[in-house]
């Protein structure tokens, strides 16, 4: 196992189309999570699944955004209707579940860095 | 979630010992410190992680005074390479990393 992994690396799309991204998690980590990160800024939390099941979405997440994780391997994030302020680094990562109390570290991939024209 | 305060950029040379200090005032009692370190164009990487004390590891050491209000990361002997941003997170077992708020980190810049 490489790590986590993100398909594709780059996209360029006009603006009013949907795009797909995928994320490939380290296979025995139970959580997945979803960053948006524009330049000069740090990674915003943007959805995390844990199995399947999605637990947590930021407000950053419109209605736009939607995120699955079927069979609690591999996950997708689609954005429809793209807009010019979609585009950033889309950051994927995966880290074990947590035991209370005990640290985890979040493994992150190299992203998808998204250009809508 | 604890708000973290860094500054926003240093400036080091090749050799020297470089430590950041990120203040979080609000953390909790379950709450674990970490750090990442990120390139350009790459996904940040996990650098060291602490509750109290000192932690060390074979990159960094992470000090943590006992009100845990603040910590420090220091890095030895920076390189070139070390050159990139420095991300302070707060949060217990179920937020670190992973739904923490990163914040805008701070920028090193290594010079020769």
């Amino acid at each position: 196992d490489t790590g986590v992994s993100q398909d594709p690396r780059h996209k360029i799309t006009k603006r009013g189309q949907n795009v797909t991204f995928r994320c490939d998690p380290i296979s025995e980590h139970n959580r997945l999570y979803w960053y948006r990160q524009t330049l000069g800024q740090g990674p915003e939390f943007l959805t995390y699944f844990q199995n399947e099941a999605q637990l947590e979405k930021s407000r950053l997440l419109s209605d736009r955004f939607s995120a699955e994780r079927p069979k609690g391997s591999f996950s997708t994030l689609e954005i429809q209707r793209t807009e010019q302020g979609d585009s950033a680094m889309y950051l994927c990562a995966s880290s074990p579940l947590s035991i209370r109390g005990l640290n985890t570290e979040a493994f992150f991939g190299q992203g998808t860095r998204l250009t809508v024209v | 979630l604890a708000k973290t305060t860094q500054p926003i950029s240093m400036d080091s040379y090749e050799g020297q010992e470089v430590n950041i200090t990120c203040s979080h005032n609000n953390i909790a009692t379950n709450d674990y410190i970490t750090w990442y370190q990120q390139f350009p164009s790459q996904g940040p990487r996990f650098i060291i992680q602490g509750y109290k004390t000192k932690v060390t590891n074979e990159v960094a050491s992470l000090f943590i005074p006992a009100d845990r209000k603040s910590s420090t990361l220091s890095l030895p002997r920076v390189s070139l390479s070390d050159t990139a941003v420095y991300y302070c997170l707060v949060g217990d077992g179920d937020t670190n990393a992973g739904k923490s708020t990163f914040g805008d980190g701070t920028t090193l810049t290594v010079k020769p």
